[in-house]
C-alpha cells in the first residue's frame, strides 16, 4: 500500500503557482520522497525527488518539512499542459519498487 | 532526452492467447520494472528485475506471467494465457541505479476479447 496521502483533486488558475501537498507521516530516515505525474493514460513522468533538503529543477520545487512528515510540490507557473494526476511516492533507495496511490488530480483552469 | 520504448502501443488478443510485450530500456540502465493500470484505476506494480533475475513481484504476478531479457537489450513481459481481466495499460520502467529516478515508457494498451 502507498505510504502517502494526498487530496483527491485540486484546481489551479493558469499562470498561478500550483501547490500540491502530500502527507507521509510514517516515513523512515532512509526513504526519499518522489513525485511523478500522469497525463491522460500516458506513462508516469518523473518530476523531482528529495530526502530532506528542498529541491528545485526546471519543472518544479519540492519543499519537505523539517520533520519530513509532509511535503509540497510547487509548480511555479502552472499551464494547461500541467493538468494531470500527480503522485507522491515514498521509497527507500535499496531496491523498493515505486508504489503508486490514487494521487491528486490537478486541473489547471484558463 | 533518453526514452524507454515500448512495443506494440496497442495489442488486441483473444482470451487464452499468449502475448509478449516488449520494452527497450534506456542504455546502461540495470533495473527494470513492469507495472499495469486497469482503466480508471491506479498504477499497480507487477515485477522488478535486476541482474537477470526477479527482485520482487506482486500478488498479481502469478505463474501466468513471466519476464526475461533474452538478448541483453529488450525486456519482455509474457502473459501465457490471457484473461479478460488482463486488459490494461502495461508500463515498463527502467532505472540506472537504485538511488535514482525510474523512467517509464508510454505503455502498451492490451485488450483481451
Amino acid at each position: 500500500d502507498a505510504k502517502t496521502t494526498q487530496p483527491t483533486s485540486m484546481d489551479c488558475a493558469e499562470g498561478r503557482a500550483a501547490n500540491l501537498p502530500c502527507n507521509h507521516s510514517t516515513i523512515s530516515g532512509n526513504e526519499y520522497v518522489y513525485w511523478y505525474r500522469q497525463i491522460h493514460s500516458q506513462g508516469p513522468q518523473y518530476i523531482i525527488h528529495g530526502l530532506k533538503n528542498n529541491e528545485t529543477n526546471e519543472m518544479a520545487s519540492l519543499i519537505i518539512t523539517e520533520d519530513r512528515k509532509s511535503s509540497t510540490l510547487i509548480l511555479p507557473h502552472a499551464t494547461l499542459r500541467d493538468t494531470a494526476v500527480y503522485y507522491c511516492i515514498v521509497r527507500d533507495n535499496y531496491g523498493q519498487n515505486f508504489v503508486f496511490g490514487p494521487g491528486t488530480r490537478l486541473s489547471v483552469l484558463p | 532526452e533518453p526514452e524507454v520504448t515500448q512495443t506494440p502501443s496497442h495489442q488486441v488478443t483473444q482470451m487464452g492467447q499468449e502475448v509478449i510485450l516488449r520494452c527497450v530500456p534506456i542504455s546502461n540502465h540495470l533495473y527494470f520494472y513492469w507495472y499495469r493500470q486497469i482503466l480508471g484505476q491506479k498504477v499497480e506494480f507487477l515485477v522488478s528485475f535486476y541482474n537477470n533475475e526477479i527482485s520482487e513481484k506482486s500478488e498479481i504476478f502469478d505463474d501466468q506471467f513471466s519476464v526475461e531479457r533474452p538478448d541483453g537489450s529488450n525486456f519482455t513481459l509474457k502473459i501465457r494465457s490471457t484473461k479478460l481481466e488482463d486488459s490494461a495499460m502495461y508500463f515498463c520502467a527502467t532505472q540506472g541505479d537504485m538511488n535514482t529516478e525510474a523512467f517509464f515508457g508510454q505503455g502498451t494498451r492490451l485488450t483481451v476479447v
